[in-house]
């Protein structure tokens, strides 16, 4: 039961432009959301996350919407960078307290084209 | 340098065999969450400790253990190995909130 999911293998974007994830889950309980970036040969990185009584996040050239009656989330990445390339996952827990475990979607990989 | 130390970077085994898998976290950090990455696929859940006791545990097959010391580093053990065990392990920890993973143990079972 993949509780987070991620349909989108693959994102293809050209530098400057917009990069969009999106991620769905199904889990009602769920109540915090995070995104999380890996670079090959590395653990994957925090990135940005989101509590469910917001429904947007901004961090500079990142920003991260929820629509909770959808059960979305995306990730905006303005303006691209080569350097965003990389794969991006969705997590998703119940609390964000300590000791609360990440579900994670299956990542989409994003290239951003010079 | 994540502060999330994992050891070996990389294994390579026979099938039937046995490995151990180290994490050690973040300096304060008590939980320790172990995380497989197979080809293609998301981050699965393992198993979760807390300040030396199992606090969760997830997809974890019965030839897989671990545990968490006193001094809160942990160990994956895996066992009767199979090919398709092949695969990414994640060590993250994590105090407040916010895992912090470890850059991985990549195993391959040939």
């Amino acid at each position: 039961d993949q509780q987070v999911k991620q349909n989108s293998p693959s994102l293809s974007v050209q530098e400057g432009r917009i990069s969009i994830l999106n991620c769905d889950y199904t889990n009602s309980m769920f109540d915090y959301f995070l995104w999380y970036k890996k670079y090959p040969a590395e653990g994957p990185t925090f990135l940005i996350s989101i509590s469910s009584i917001k429904d947007k996040n901004e961090d500079g050239r990142f920003t991260v919407f929820l629509n909770k009656s959808a059960k979305h989330l995306s990730l905006h990445i303005v303006p691209s960078q080569p350097g965003d390339s990389a794969v991006y996952f969705c997590a998703a827990s119940e609390g964000e307290t300590s000791g609360s475990r990440l579900t994670f979607g299956e990542g989409t990989q994003l290239t951003v084209n010079p | 340098d994540s502060g999330v130390t994992q050891t070996p970077k990389h294994l390579i085994t026979a099938t039937g065999q046995r490995v151990t898998l180290r994490c050690s976290p973040r300096s304060g950090d008590l939980s320790v969450y172990w995380y497989q990455q197979s080809l293609d696929q998301g981050l699965q859940f393992l198993i979760q400790y807390y300040n030396g006791e199992e606090r969760a545990k997830g997809n974890i097959l019965e030839r897989f253990s671990a545990q968490q010391f006193p001094d809160l580093h942990s160990e994956l053990n895996l066992s009767s190995l199979e090919l398709g065990d092949s695969a990414l392990y994640f060590c993250a920890s994590s105090v407040n909130y916010g895992y912090t993973f470890g850059s991985g143990t990549r195993l391959t079972v040939v």
